[in-house]
């Protein structure tokens, strides 16, 4: 059974500029979340979709946004890119109801210059 | 106060140690436990998933959980080389949400 997967795996950006990122779950799962790892912070918590909607956020600016789709395949965007978004970010899916495991992809590293 | 306190290492040990790994939770409303193992440029990995307090084991890990004194532990025996890796205590709420608090991870490096 495939795991998560997170594309691109490594990505380098200017300040200012956009950037979309890729999650496809495993296969099954209809949650996906989403969040940013830094050395500082550790591991927050961005949002949560599930069944194209999203379920929960986390405390970070609107610049911040995701998607999902019908097939459950998610993606975020981050909009107007500053030096502090430079991060990994780790996409995460579980199967519907409360008490499932979430299962991390190998994350997307964001370098923001 | 970060609701996940963890101790960020690194902690080294010799191979075939007991490791010990800890975090400490303040909301009470947290009531599923998680241990993540990390490598190295790689997304988390899933370890040990409990909801009740008391020990859960499998394999030569063990998680112990203590929502009386909000506690909950790691146990690694006969610890290896390959264990070397950054470990995650994550936790979250009973209902209404897959938000995961995560601490911020102990680095462990087991000498052979």
């Amino acid at each position: 059974k495939a795991g998560v997967t997170q594309t691109p795996r490594y990505l380098i950006k200017t300040r200012g500029q956009q950037v979309t990122l890729s999650c496809s779950p495993i296969s099954g799962h209809r949650s996906v979340s989403w969040y940013q790892q830094t050395p500082g912070q550790g591991l927050q918590f961005l949002f949560e979709y599930f069944s194209e909607t999203q379920r929960n956020k986390g405390n970070f600016p609107g610049r911040f946004s995701g998607r999902q789709f019908s097939n459950s395949r998610s993606e975020m965007n981050v909009s107007t890119l500053e030096l502090g978004d430079s991060a990994l970010y780790l996409c995460a899916s579980s199967r519907a109801g409360q008490n499932n495991e979430q299962f991390f992809g190998p994350g997307t590293r964001l370098t923001v210059l | 106060q970060k609701e996940v306190e963890q101790d960020p290492g690194p902690l080294s040990v010799p191979e075939g140690a007991i490791v010990s790994l800890n975090c400490t939770y303040s909301n009470s409303a947290f009531q599923y436990f998680m241990w993540y193992r990390q490598y190295s440029r790689k997304g988390p990995e899933l370890l040990m998933y409990t909801y009740s307090s008391g020990n859960k084991e499998d394999g030569r890990f063990t998680a112990q959980v203590d929502k009386s004194s909000k506690y909950i532990s790691l146990f690694i025996r006969d610890s290896q080389p390959s264990d070397s890796a950054t470990y995650l205590c994550a936790t979250r709420r009973t209902s209404g949400t897959y938000k995961y608090i995560f601490g911020t991870g102990t680095r462990l490096k087991v000498l052979a």
